[in-house]
């Protein structure tokens, strides 16, 4: 079936630091892959998408490429600020496997940036 | 301003007492889910509806039950909750597109998320 791994957490940079938060995922299909956040006490929100292989997703300073070979959606951001501090989550969406259109999620990442 | 809204958004109670937690969308979208997340393990579907009384079962349906009667309301029904539902729940809303056909790529929007403890 289909899955989504994520590196372990709490990943903890300073401000300006280059950030990198690894995803690998497995899937029957063709998938479309997602970033989204959590910041404190609020729900989630999509921070960037790829709907095909080479596919880079940006927003906000964040950056993912799709990588079919790897099997890969690595989050990155060049220079992290403190309001980045979050819990990240890849995600991915394969309607070949069933009907559901659920996102499958990895178990997130914690980011704490300090000053 | 587009949104999904739950109620309640925290909520206590013990072993067998029913409960509902409701949750409304007002950007006309079809599709509506809910999730569970718990540490170390993402979020997981419970339900899932395609359209108004159209519903169905995700990856983690036990002890749960769920309506749509209308398209902006998709209520998260535990008629007898226990400890293990104790849980942080979100519900999500997402459009079918043009063509009426959910597409793997179509954003889904998330509530603000119920922390439910049962003692």
């Amino acid at each position: 079936g289909n899955s989504v791994t994520q590196m372990e957490g709490p990943v903890t940079l300073s401000e300006e630091a280059f950030l990198t938060i690894n995803c690998t995922y497995t899937a029957t299909g063709y998938p479309s892959l997602f970033w989204y956040v959590q910041y404190p006490g609020e729900g989630l929100q999509l921070l960037l998408k790829a709907t095909k292989a080479d596919d880079k997703g940006s927003n906000k300073g964040f950056e993912a490429t799709y990588r079919k070979e790897t099997t890969s959606f690595h989050l990155e951001k060049g220079s992290v600020q403190v309001s980045d501090s979050a819990v990240y989550f890849c995600a991915l969406s394969d309607p070949s496997e069933d009907s559901s259109y659920k996102l499958i999620f990895g178990s997130g990442t914690r980011l704490l940036v300090r000053p | 301003e587009a949104q999904v809204t739950q109620n309640p958004r925290y909520l206590i109670t013990v072993t067998g007492k029913k409960l509902t937690v409701t949750c409304s969308q007002n950007m006309n979208h079809e599709y509506m889910s809910w999730y569970r997340q718990d540490p170390g393990l993402g979020l997981r579907q419970i339900y899932y509806s395609m359209n108004v009384e159209v519903t169905d079962k995700g990856d983690v349906p036990e002890g749960y039950k769920v309506s749509r009667k209308e398209k902006r309301n998709f209520p998260l029904i535990l008629e007898s909750p226990s400890p293990n539902q104790t849980s942080l729940y979100f519900c999500a809303s997402s459009s079918l597109g043009s063509r009426g056909l959910m597409s793997s790529y179509n954003e889904q929007f998330f509530g603000p998320g119920t922390r439910l403890t049962v003692l």
